[in-house]
């Protein structure tokens, strides 16, 4: 079967790095997404890697490695508004979304 | 603010209660989406509009009928809920099925569902 693999939850310190880290077992591989969930709101489009590499975004970067089915969302300097859940989806080879659980990260003073 | 609009946000519904849920995109885009966010699953597909036709219905159970009447609006039309179906519906859109390459889909702030 198909799974996306994220950590459930992180905390962090505020002005500190985090890492987001996640897995993927897909049938083919045609992209990757990060999305940004607050509290009560809707999901806001943050990343999209299809080759290996990282892709740097103001704070925010989001790295890929196909030959080992991982993502990291990567977020510096953080801040209070930060903290929101991060869903990791993959498309697969019918172009078909895949989603994770979603990391809920809270972010301390 | 979004490009996707949702209502209501949220409802309460007994178990033989028919109610209707409401989505309207203002993007120009083709595909519209039904999901359910459930706490700590993943996002669970459900229907899938792809200029006004249905193009995909992932098992599920008929107490569930959607409804699209233009490239606009997408309804989700409900009738004898199980309390199980009570979660988050969000409402999504994309230009093209999948969205294609980078193309993202856009969602709206959901309608959270409580079946008593």
């Amino acid at each position: 079967g198909q799974n996306i693999d994220q950590p459930t939850e992180m905390t962090a310190t505020e002005g500190a790095i985090v890492q987001i880290n996640c897995t993927y077992q897909t049938s083919g591989f045609n992209g990757l997404f990060w999305y940004q969930q607050h509290a009560g709101e809707a999901p806001t489009f943050l990343s999209y890697n299809v080759l290996d590499g990282l892709e740097e975004k103001g704070r925010f970067s989001s790295f890929l490695s196909r030959s080992k089915g991982y993502s990291y969302l990567l977020l510096k300097e953080l801040q209070m508004k930060d903290s929101a859940s991060y869903l990791c989806a993959v498309r697969d080879s019918n172009y078909q979304l895949i989603w994770g659980a979603g990391t809920k990260l809270i972010i301390k003073p | 603010e979004t490009g996707v609009t949702q209502t209501p946000r949220h409802l309460v519904m007994g178990m033989t209660n028919k109610k209707s849920l409401k989505c309207e995109q203002h993007l120009g885009h083709n595909a519209m989406y039904w999901y359910k966010q459930s706490a700590k699953k993943p996002l669970e597909l459900m229907f899938v509009y792809s200029l006004e036709e249905r193009v995909e219905n992932n098992s599920v159970p008929s107490r569930f009928s959607p409804e699209c009447p233009n490239s606009s609006h997408l309804f989700l039309h409900l009738h004898t809920l199980q309390p199980e179906d009570s979660a988050l519906y969000l409402c999504a859109s994309s230009q093209g099925p999948t969205g294609a390459g980078g193309n993202t889909i856009y969602f709206g702030e959901g309608s959270w569902l409580t079946v008593v």
